[in-house]
């Protein structure tokens, strides 16, 4: 397997702009893992899914944020609009389930927003 | 909740020595997971090592070992040998048994190997 992958590595938008990034994660794990890393606040973990339903989205920031998984294979974390605060590096992880605790990142997707 | 704290923002040490990394963490619960992940500048988060937290031997993944006392909640990380390669942050993380395998990061630890 290729492993959890992210799209794209880099992005840069304009503030007010919508944001999508891509993930796929790794093939039969049943979890999917949004975490975001700043200076500030480390890394913080978004929200995640369990076989595709939202389980706790309780770190989202805000409502600009959202995040869908309309299949086992693909998940996508949306701004909209977006803030200069929102500059962060953004992960996607993936975990087989209950009886096996190790995450798989992505590379992650360096979002800055100007 | 569950917190994870890494008291050490930064540190250097020569090649070939050894280093230790601490973590400390707070919890209620009695099982648990616990694991030391790398992120060198490629920032791939790579995991190190893992604990779980119903076994008293300490893990242990070639020249990476742990110090686990669970009852002072500490959970230190020992890199023998020190490589160039291991310049990278290290960050401690928690998870809980219970629901989902949600990660509770440490701040993490900057670790510079001088030649």
């Amino acid at each position: 397997d290729a492993g959890v992958i992210q799209s794209p590595r880099h992005e840069v938008t304009e503030m007010g702009q919508e944001v999508t990034l891509r993930c796929k994660p790794i093939s039969g794990h049943d979890y999917l893992f949004w975490y975001r890393q700043t200076m500030m606040r480390g890394l913080e973990l978004l929200i995640y899914f369990n076989n595709n339903v939202p389980i706790d989205d309780s770190g989202m920031p805000e409502d600009r944020f959202s995040a869908k998984m309309p299949n086992a294979s693909f998940s996508t974390l949306k701004i909209q609009p977006s803030e200069p605060r929102d500059s962060a590096v953004y992960f996607c992880a993936s975990s087989p389930g209950q009886l096996n605790t190790e995450a798989f990142f992505g590379q992650g997707t360096r979002l800055t927003v100007v | 909740a569950q917190t994870v704290t890494q008291s050490q923002p930064e540190m250097s040490v020569q090649e070939a020595e050894t280093v230790t990394l601490s973590c400390t963490y707070d919890t209620s619960e009695s099982n648990y997971y616990l694991f030391w992940y790398k992120q060198p500048p490629s920032r791939q988060m790579i995991l190190v090592i893992r604990q779980e937290a119903y076994k008293q031997q300490n893990a242990t993944e070639n020249r990476f070992s742990v110090n686990f006392q669970k009852a002072a909640k500490s959970f230190s990380l020992k890199i023998s040998d020190s490589q160039l390669g291991d310049t990278a942050m290290y960050f401690c993380a928690f998870s809980s048994l219970q629901g989902a395998q949600k990660l509770v990061f440490g701040q993490g630890t900057r670790l510079t190997i001088n030649p």
